[in-house]
């Protein structure tokens, strides 16, 4: 069965300074992805970064980068310079890569972020 | 606007009512699914449709609910004898099935509440 667990249950940083987001995760599947969503006050999830399992380079985009690890099953989430409108709930999510099958993700108990000014 | 809608955002009702949600994915999407969301947690996986034929249910999804997707366009998901447990907030999403991003789209949910 899959798993994602997202430990920090909550943080909070002053304006400006970076934040890491963990995530670990666990699967049989040899293939698979990883999602990072944010769930603003509105309620609204919205897709913030996606990974597939074949491609352990981490990347940049924005103010948001990510780190995969596949030996210890991680995939941690990077803000750079925080900001007030960051503040949000944050998942982690993973699902099978399979195009035939549904590909439910499933979902972290996710991170409350406060960003304060 | 061309997102994942949802009718009602909120509703209230009183234990051992019926409730009816309804999904609008985005419009070539061929695949939808259905999260529920209660307080404190991630979304929870309850049933997924290929088109209008529904492929997947969790067993979370009790006899008491029905989800339907007649036309492979809107579904609808229905709560039957509502209880205080099944106060949620209930996500639909929609994707395309050769997507190999496997990206899903998000509609702003419903929020149940069950008195």
């Amino acid at each position: 069965a899959q798993k994602v667990t997202q430990a920090q249950t909550e943080i909070s940083v002053v304006e400006k300074e970076d934040v890491t987001l963990d995530c670990v995760y666990e699967t049989r599947d040899t293939t698979y992805y990883l999602f990072w969503y944010k769930q603003p006050p509105s309620g609204e999830l919205v897709f913030l970064i996606r990974r597939n399992s074949f491609d352990e380079q981490n990347e940049i985009s924005g103010r948001y980068s990510w780190n995969f690890q596949k030996s210890t099953s991680s995939f941690n989430f990077t803000i750079t310079a925080s900001q007030v409108v960051d503040s949000a709930v944050y998942f982690c999510a993973l699902s099978e890569a399979n195009m035939e099958y549904g590909n439910k993700l499933v979902f972290g108990a996710g991170t409350i972020l406060r960003v304060k000014s | 606007d061309t997102g994942v809608s949802q009718d009602p955002r909120h509703k209230i009702t009183k234990r051992g009512q019926n409730v009816t949600f309804r999904c609008d994915p985005i419009s070539e999407h061929n695949r939808l699914y259905w999260y529920r969301q209660t307080l404190g947690q991630g979304p929870e996986f309850l049933t997924y449709f290929q088109n209008e034929a529904q492929l997947e249910k969790s067993r979370l999804l009790s006899d008491r609910f029905s989800a339907e997707r007649p036309k492979g366009s809107f579904s609808t998901l229905e709560i039957q004898r509502t209880e205080q447990g099944d106060s949620a907030m209930y996500l639909c999403a929609s994707s395309l099935r050769y997507n190999l991003d496997n990206e899903q789209f998000f509609g702003p949910g419903t929020r149940l509440t069950v008195l």
